[in-house]
């Protein structure tokens, strides 16, 4: 296990079609998180897992958006009915037990809406 | 509301060249943690340091310094004798006591460019 796995590594969409996105984190970190980035920022946080609960969410997390980390290990984050506005790239992180560790960053899922 | 400042869009050096990289954040809070993460052109962000607020003595790690004025609100990063590899986006973030680890509020980055 080398690190936090996320994919596909880029998705190109039409405009109102649902895309779904997969992490998997280092396999002994219960926590797990999800961002968005667009060019030129840093990331935003979008929801975070502790094992499988989903404890807290970003108002950016639109209805359209849903994330769920089923079994505590990987976690899925989907977007329905995509827009343009959505495209962007996905971070998926990981940390420890731990509200001030390093956390552990996937190389992220570009999302392109058309 | 905190914030992260990160004036320095873009810089580019001469490989050899030292360079440092601005980071300014705005808390109202007394207890905090800085990091810096590197983003390199493969996308995964990668740790680099973590200061709690009240730890300002610098660090050194290799050819990394980090300088954390608490009095200025600056938490600078120099890099010396810069590499090709050093290439990426680095973000500065801020976390605050009592927040998941994962509500850092991170800078805007920036991108440094290293010449051969």
């Amino acid at each position: 296990d080398t690190g936090v796995s996320q994919n596909p590594r880029h998705k190109i969409t039409k405009r109102g079609q649902n895309v779904t996105f997969r992490c998997d984190p280092i396999s002994e970190h219960n926590r797990l998180y999800w961002y968005r980035q667009t060019l030129g920022q840093g990331p935003e946080f979008l929801t975070y897992f502790q094992n499988e609960a989903q404890l807290e969410k970003s108002r950016l997390l639109s209805d359209r958006f849903s994330a769920e980390r089923p079994k505590g290990s990987f976690s899925t984050l989907e977007i329905q009915r995509t827009e343009q506005g959505d495209s962007a790239m996905y971070l998926c992180a990981s940390s420890r037990d731990s509200n001030t560790g390093e956390l552990f960053f996937g190389e992220g899922s570009r999302l392109t809406v058309l | 509301a905190q914030k992260v400042t990160q004036a320095q869009t873009e810089i580019s050096v001469v490989e050899k060249e030292d360079v440092t990289l601005d980071c300014v954040y705005e808390t109202r809070d007394t207890t905090y943690y800085l990091f810096w993460y590197k983003q390199p052109p493969s996308g995964e962000l990668v740790f680099l340091i973590r200061r709690n607020s009240f730890d300002e003595q610098n660090e050194i790690s290799g050819r990394y310094s980090w300088n954390f004025q608490k009095s200025t609100s600056s938490f600078n990063f120099t890099i010396t004798a810069s590499q090709v590899v050093d290439s990426a986006v680095y973000f500065c973030a801020l976390l605050l006591e009592g927040t998941n680890a994962g509500k850092s509020t991170f800078g805007d980055g920036t991108t440094l460019t290293v010449k051969p």
